[in-house]
């Protein structure tokens, strides 16, 4: 497709347990971002992939989150043994170039901790 | 660091009213200003952007215009109908190494 896809769109797990979350960028886009959208706490940034280069980890909000990108295409959002507290919209957004603030967001992946 | 502060919603308006959601930022340097909108069930996308001071940017009936002496890229609509319902997100960015810094968000809801 022409846009940035995310999956699962909906995912509910019981606390304790991992859980990855998928983003397929928009072909040709070396800059991908992660970001936290929570209720009332508007877009957390978690981390930036640019290229080859070694990612921007400094919005993770602890070491069970953590991201992969393989190829310079997918990247993959692990978050291992979940908390209540992880529960939010997780975003995927992807651009040309980096930090130009021109991004291309999906539609998100929504996480429920129970 | 910078940070981006938005009115807080939700803001109710008949359709035909005019439209203004306050943003003001704090940031070092020139940073780059922009308005995100995200539609009921769709991704954010980007409405408007201004990377200069006085620059005014626009699209779709919105505009903001960049506003260095009092930190602010207000964003307005002279008429609004119920298709703009949605959130509307204020951000900049100050290039560098830096991402994208996002405001909380205000949810519009336009009535009939």
């Amino acid at each position: 497709g022409a846009g940035v896809s995310q999956s699962p769109s909906n995912k509910v797990t019981e606390k304790g347990k991992d859980v990855e979350l998928r983003c397929d960028p928009i072909s040709g886009h070396t800059a991908l971002y992660w970001y936290r959208q929570s209720l009332g706490q508007g877009l957390e940034f978690l981390i930036y992939f640019q290229g080859n280069s070694a990612p921007d980890k400094s919005g993770l909000p602890s070491d069970r989150f953590s991201a992969e990108r393989t190829g310079g295409s997918v990247s993959t959002l692990t978050i291992q043994r979940t908390q209540q507290e992880d529960s939010a919209v997780y975003l995927c957004a992807s651009s040309l170039l980096g930090h130009t603030g021109e991004l291309f967001f999906g539609e998100g992946s929504r996480l429920t901790v129970l | 660091g910078d940070s981006v502060t938005q009115m807080e919603g939700p803001v109710t308006l008949s359709e035909e009213a005019f439209l203004t959601i306050n943003c003001t930022y704090t940031a070092t340097g020139y940073p780059s200003l922009f308005w995100y909108v995200q539609y009921p069930g769709e991704g954010l996308q980007l409405l408007l952007k201004a990377t200069k001071a006085d620059d005014k940017g626009s699209n779709k009936g919105f505009e903001a215009t960049y506003r260095k002496e009092t930190t602010s890229f207000h964003l307005e609509k002279g008429s609004v109908q119920v298709s703009d319902s949605a959130v509307y997100f204020c951000a900049l960015s100050s290039g560098g190494n830096t991402p994208l810094v996002f405001g909380k968000g205000t949810r519009l809801s336009v009535i009939a």
